[in-house]
């Protein structure tokens, strides 16, 4: 049982290239979400899945698109990247059952945007 | 803009000491509430999580939570070396945002032998 997964683990890109980042749950949870955590920052909503076919808009959605490519799938792409985009990117899943509903985190991509 | 603010650090608590960890927030109708550790370089893994007022206690974790204040607070009991960690206040909003969790900014805490 991996819990949620995420690849790349680093990155390193120029500004304007493109690229997504996968992530993967098996947990069998309903509920998938993209954050990026800047540094002294918490960590910021970009965009969420609450059920399969679903996405909706975080925090800081601009200059990302998400795609729910099935329960377990949710991927994170930035189309043309920009040095404000450098970060680092956690994936997280839960099952929204209530209000002790819990997201469990990934390890994180470490994205650097020169 | 919902917000959540966590009481400025570094906190430094010498070993066996209490650390005391502080978060408010300011939507009202924020219904549940998490506390994260993070290591250095690792993600956020779940302490606890608190949704009624009053105290909830975890082994040597107290979650504290006053919703006339919009207050919530984490006691750390004899504090240890490998508690040092970043800790994440989060807050769960409710109604047509719920599980859309709103992050404070983190308090790093280091507890010395």
């Amino acid at each position: 049982n991996a819990g949620v997964t995420q690849t790349p683990k680093f990155q390193v890109l120029k500004t304007g290239q493109s690229m997504t980042l996968q992530c993967a749950q098996d947990m069998n949870h309903n509920s998938m979400y993209w954050y990026r955590q800047d540094p002294g920052m918490g960590l910021r909503l970009i965009y969420y899945s609450a059920s399969e076919g679903t996405t909706d808009k975080g925090e800081v959605p601009n200059g990302y698109n998400v795609s729910r490519l099935n329960k377990r799938e949710f991927s994170l792409r930035l189309e043309s990247a920009a040095p404000s985009q450098t970060s680092v990117y956690f994936c997280a899943s839960s099952d929204l059952a209530g209000l002790t509903d819990t997201q469990y985190f990934g390890p994180g991509t470490r994205l650097t945007v020169l | 803009q919902k917000e959540v603010e966590q009481n400025s650090g570094p906190l430094s608590v010498p070993e066996g000491a209490i650390a005391s960890l502080n978060c408010t927030y300011s939507d009202q109708g924020s219904q549940s509430f998490f506390w994260y550790r993070q290591y250095s370089g690792k993600s956020p893994e779940l302490i606890m999580f608190i949704y009624s007022n009053g105290d909830k206690e975890d082994g040597r974790f107290t979650a504290q939570l006053n919703k006339a204040s919009q207050y919530v607070s984490l006691l750390i009991r004899d504090s240890q070396p490998s508690d040092s960690a970043t800790y994440l206040c989060a807050v769960n909003p409710g109604g047509t945002s719920y599980g859309k969790l709103t992050f404070g900014q983190g308090t790093i805490l280091t507890v010395h032998p």
